[in-house]
């Protein structure tokens, strides 16, 4: 069985920084693209960022670019986000996803809530 | 705003049939790329519906359906039960945007 377990969430002061990891088992972590979505309190999905099974090739979305880093590490079968810079906006229930090669999120973990706020 | 167009709220009695209509672009939709569907019920995480536009994964029941013309999507419920209760969303890649996978805002389906 697909399992995928966010963790890190947590408060955070705006400029602050914090590392969210997502633990995967039941499939072949290092063959599968994974992503980063998120969705703020009461608003829609908005994907954050991809990353290529072997880490070649990585997206952000405009929201996050310059303030967020995607990495993995296919050892540990972790997918990694580190945000940097986090602003009141950035405050979401992030979700860990594994994709398909027609960019469709086939398994979601269960979330984990960052709140930015002073 | 998100670059795919979903209506904010549909409502059917149960058993009846509703649609959920996704409109994008040439540079998304139009341009042949996928689009999938996703349910949240409240306080969940989302759940794969419909794929590649037509396509239930394991254990979806027939009674969702997706079709794809042009530059829309839509996804179809028949048979609506209580359980149908939830957010929709549709989802496809945009070539404007690099490696940018988009969703819709979402739609709140309501059985009455």
């Amino acid at each position: 069985e697909v399992q995928l377990v966010e963790s890190g969430g947590g408060l955070v002061k705006p400029g602050g920084s914090l590392r969210l990891s997502c633990a995967a088992s039941g499939f072949t972590f290092s063959t599968y693209s994974m992503n980063w979505v998120r969705q703020a309190p009461g608003k829609g999905l908005e994907w954050v960022s991809s990353i290529s099974s072997s880490s070649t090739y990585i997206y952000y979305s405009d929201s996050v670019k310059g303030r967020f880093t995607i990495s993995r590490d296919n050892a540990k079968n972790s997918l990694y986000l580190q945000m940097n810079s986090l602003r009141a906006e950035d405050t979401a229930v992030y979700y860990c996803a594994r994709s398909q090669p027609d960019f469709h999120f086939d398994h979601w973990g269960q979330g984990t809530l960052v709140t930015v706020s002073s | 705003q998100s670059v795919l167009t979903q209506p904010p709220s549909v409502s059917g009695a149960p058993g009846q049939r509703v649609t959920i209509s996704c409109t994008g672009s040439s540079s998304n939709i139009g341009a042949g790329y996928a689009v999938h569907w996703y349910q949240q019920l409240p306080g969940t995480a989302p759940k794969l519906l419909i794929y590649a536009d037509t396509n239930r994964p394991s254990g979806v029941p027939d009674r969702f359906s997706g079709s794809k013309s042009g530059t829309s999507a839509s996804l179809a419920i028949t048979g609506l039960q209580a359980e149908d209760e939830a957010d929709y969303y549709c989802q496809s890649y945009d070539s404007s945007l690099s490696g940018s996978r988009v969703f819709g805002v979402g739609t709140k389906l309501t059985v009455l």
